[in-house]
Formats: structure tokens, C-alpha cells, sequence
């Protein structure tokens, strides 16, 4: 099984529908999470960390489930500029606090 | 713009040669990592330098040299390097501490030929 797992998509969908992504992760001591995400053929930016009483910010809000292992993002009110790969990325136990996983990614497709 | 400066953008290399791809940032943060991206795949870490010293490597063929020579400068060393290396190398810097925060640079595209 994989350390972090995505649905890669595509998702499309029209401006200003709501898209939901999900990421699971496998070990259960895993200690920090985030969303990243990354335009085609740049390189990949902090969205935004995930908190396990869940986080907001604008338009994107992220949650944890610790319990079923799970991290979810939302994007509400979808922008034709949202349209990116989103990358769902874990600190596993192993190897300390600068280990970062990167899961495939979920492309998301906005469209007039 | 990134803050994490990454030189050559694009470089070709045969089988035989010896390159190296650089690194800097001016951040001041004291940790900075290798990731190799292929297309469509996310980034691989393949090592990690915390003060200036090498703290994780994935098991990366020896073929892969890094190097830190300050806290604002990392290099990777490249030698015999095979067809199947060639991917997008990108460099990041993070703040050390519980909450990472990667910074990454605009990577460097290599092609083995």
C-alpha cells in the first residue's frame, strides 16, 4: 500500500461548482499534513497545512480524520485559476520532522 | 517569483559526463532537500540536509552526489548518470522545527542522453 494515496482525476468541473478531493494515508502515527498544489510545469506551492480541527482559508477549507486516516480538501465558489494539480503531502514517523511524502495528486480542471 | 534560486533551468548531459546542479536560498532556513520529479508523478525526495549536514537519504544510487557547503548553498553532483535520470530536480528549503514548510525552486529540467 502506498504511503499516501489520491484519486488522480481529472476532476472537471464548471466555475463556481464545489470540487472536494481526498487523500489516505497509511501509517497511522503520521504527524503533519498538508495540500500543496502545482501548475503545469512549475514547481509545487504550500496551500495550505492541514489541522485536526480543521482549517480554513477563502475558499479552501481542509480537514483531517485521524481516525480513518484521511485528509480532505474543499474548494468552494471553483475559479478557472484553481484549475492545478493538487497534492496531498504527509510527514510519516519515520525520519523525522523533514520527511515529506507527496501523493500522485488530483488534477483539477475548471471550465467557463 | 521563488526565493529559492536553481541553476541551470535546463541542462543535457551524456552517460559520461560530470555535472552539478546548484542551489541557493537566503531565507535562512537551515534545512534544504533534493526531490526528483518525473512527468505526471509527484516529487520523490532523495535527500535532506538539516544544518548543514546530510540527515536522510532515500537510498539513492551513488551516481547522486549532494553536497552542502553553507547553509545557504546545495549542490548535487552528477556522474554516470543513466537515460531513466533524466526527470525535473528540485531543490527546497524549509525552516526547521515541527511544522515544514517547503519552499521549493523553479527546478532544474535534465535530460540524459
Amino acid at each position: 500500500r502506498k504511503e499516501v494515496e489520491q484519486d488522480p482525476g481529472p476532476f472537471n468541473v464548471p466555475e463556481g461548482a464545489t470540487v472536494a478531493f481526498n487523500c489516505t494515508y497509511s501509517n497511522s502515527a503520521s504527524q503533519s499534513f498538508f495540500w500543496y498544489r502545482q501548475d503545469c510545469r512549475k514547481e509545487p506551492k504550500l496551500l495550505m497545512s492541514v489541522y485536526s480541527s480543521g482549517n480554513e482559508d477563502g475558499r479552501f477549507t481542509a480537514q483531517l480524520n485521524r481516525a480513518s486516516q484521511y485528509i480532505s480538501l474543499l474548494i468552494r465558489d471553483s475559479k478557472l485559476s484553481d484549475s492545478a494539480t493538487y497534492l496531498c503531502v504527509v510527514n510519516p514517523p519515520s525520519g523525522g520532522y523533514n520527511k515529506l511524502i507527496f501523493g500522485a495528486g488530483t488534477r483539477l480542471a475548471v471550465h467557463p | 517569483d521563488t526565493e529559492v534560486t536553481q541553476t541551470p533551468k535546463h541542462l543535457v548531459m551524456g552517460m559520461t559526463n560530470k555535472k552539478s546542479l546548484k542551489c541557493e536560498q537566503h531565507m535562512g532556513h537551515r534545512a534544504m532537500y533534493w526531490y526528483k520529479q518525473k512527468a505526471k508523478k509527484p516529487p520523490e525526495l532523495m535527500f535532506v540536509y538539516s544544518y548543514e549536514k546530510l540527515s536522510i537519504n532515500e537510498s539513492v544510487p551513488s551516481r547522486f552526489s549532494p553536497e552542502c557547503p553553507n547553509s545557504s548553498l546545495l549542490n548535487l553532483h552528477l556522474h554516470a548518470l543513466q537515460p531513466e535520470d533524466s526527470a525535473l530536480y528540485l531543490c527546497a528549503s524549509s525552516l526547521p522545527g515541527t511544522e515544514i514548510s517547503l519552499h521549493f525552486g523553479n527546478g532544474t529540467r535534465l535530460t540524459v542522453t
